[in-house]
């Protein structure tokens, strides 16, 4: 069974560009969540899609999206980078909502603003 | 919403020796605990998980058990081993949806 499958694994972008990150979740898992992990902040959650409906958002600016597809596929994007945005984004599926389930997480992507 | 209080790093320790990470949280409702672990070039993997007050996790020698009157999840192993040199994170999960509330991670570091 395949894992959650993250796009690109490392990217390099320039300030004031946007940047489209892709999550294929484990098949089955309709669950999608989005964390960013830095060294000075730790992890920290971006958001979770369900059956293509966004149910929770962190504290982030509205430079952040996702979106969630039929297929149970994620994207989320950032625009108008930031030196600030340079992290590894990790994607995390679980096939329900419930509390108990435990999340899979993906290798992340690595994403450098310069 | 959550918060989790988990002893800092780096911690270095010789193989064979005993593990303990203390981690407490604060929480709304009642929320599933889980330890994940990130071993170096790779991703979050889950370590183990308690549900309810009163579970122990246990996976690959390690340890935890949920206590709802002290708010903590402590994690533990016997004997470490240099392949257990990784972060360790605890995360609160919700009672509902899928959120996790890391904790700053820490660092082991096992030598030989």
């Amino acid at each position: 069974k395949a894992g959650v499958t993250q796009t690109p694994r490392y990217l390099i972008k320039t300030r004031g560009q946007q940047v489209t990150l892709s999550c294929s979740p484990i098949s089955g898992h309709r669950s999608v969540s989005w964390y960013q992990q830095t060294p000075g902040q730790g992890l920290q959650f971006l958001f979770e899609y369900f059956s293509e409906t966004q149910r929770n958002k962190g504290n982030f600016p509205g430079r952040f999206s996702g979106r969630q597809f039929s297929n149970s596929r994620s994207e989320m994007n950032v625009s108008t980078l930031e030196l600030g945005d340079s992290a590894l984004y990790l994607c995390a599926s679980s096939w329900g909502q419930g509390n108990t389930g435990e999340l899979f997480f993906g290798e992340g992507s690595r994403l450098t603003v310069l | 919403g959550n918060s989790v209080t988990q002893m800092e790093g780096p911690v270095t320790l010789s193989e064979e020796a005993f593990l303990t990470i203390n981690c407490t949280y604060t929480a709304t409702g009642y929320p599933s605990l889980f330890w994940y672990v990130q071993y170096p070039g790779e991703g979050l993997q889950l370590l183990l998980k308690a549900t309810k007050a009163d579970d122990k996790g246990s996976n690959k020698g390690f340890e935890a058990t949920y206590r709802k009157e002290t708010t903590s999840f402590h994690l533990e192993k016997g004997s470490v081993q240099v392949s257990d040199s990784a972060v360790y994170f605890c995360a609160p999960k919700e009672a509902a949806g899928n959120k996790l509330t890391f904790g700053g991670g820490t660092r082991v570091l096992v030598k030989p």
